[in-house]
């Protein structure tokens, strides 16, 4: 149990567009969704924590405009990255919380996300 | 906001010894310390976690001691294998936030 899925995988596009990152906990449902950045050899930065039906709360630094997060259902979370530029070219990592009360996390398989 | 250290940032260690890896925190308000065990270019998995009321927690020949004093918790890994050679990384957790250490890139020399 407590699967999370990540689509795409890897996805490459060119400077200027947006693109979609979709996460689903395959089977529970999720309250709440985070969102992390990982840059080669370096550590999970939080960019931003999504709670179902209700607006993201993010991170200091994060541009909440270029990296919209919905959280439309206890089993999706969508980040959009909008005009995407060569330097949010990264590893990008979303996670599910468990049931009501719990603290563990369980991740997806990452998104690697090449802007050129 | 929540500051969280990890030593050391590599560490090496023959096959069969043990190998310790240190996180200290900042914010009295986190109760929940994870570790993770990351794979090049695959997702972070737990590998055993304590809550701020246990001192210690063990499981197999993997344990975990926390300090609420001190803010500071480690990671034991006791006969260590060639297939626990990875990134590990420490966090420290409240409900709503979550800050992840810096990572230890584990190597078990066979």
């Amino acid at each position: 149990g407590a699967v999370v899925s990540q689509h795409p995988s890897r996805v490459i596009c060119k400077s200027g567009t947006s693109v979609k990152i979709e996460c689903r906990s395959l089977d529970f449902q999720a309250t709440t969704m985070f969102w992390y950045r990982q840059f080669p050899k370096q550590s999970l930065m939080l960019m931003a924590t999504s709670n179902e039906g209700s607006k993201a709360t993010y991170e200091q630094g994060v541009e909440k405009d270029k990296f919209l997060i919905n959280h439309a259902s206890l089993t999706l979370s969508t980040l959009t990255v909008t005009s995407a530029h060569p330097e949010d070219s990264s590893f990008y990592i979303c996670s599910a919380r468990g049931p009501l009360g719990s603290y563990e996390q369980y991740f997806g398989p990452g998104t690697r996300l090449t802007v050129t | 906001g929540e500051n969280v250290e990890q030593h050391p940032s590599t560490l090496s260690v023959q096959e069969g010894d043990s190998a310790v890896i240190k996180c200290t925190y900042s914010d009295s308000a986190s109760n929940y310390f994870p570790w993770y065990k990351q794979e090049l270019g695959k997702r972070p998995q737990l590998i055993i976690d304590i809550r701020s009321n246990v001192g210690e927690k063990k499981d197999q020949r993997i344990a975990v001691t926390l300090n609420k004093t001190a803010k500071h918790f480690s990671l034991h890994i006791t006969e260590t294998q060639p297939e626990d050679s990875a990134v590990y990384f420490c966090a420290a957790m409240g409900y709503q936030k979550v800050t992840f250490g810096t990572g230890t890139k584990l190597q078990v020399i066979p």
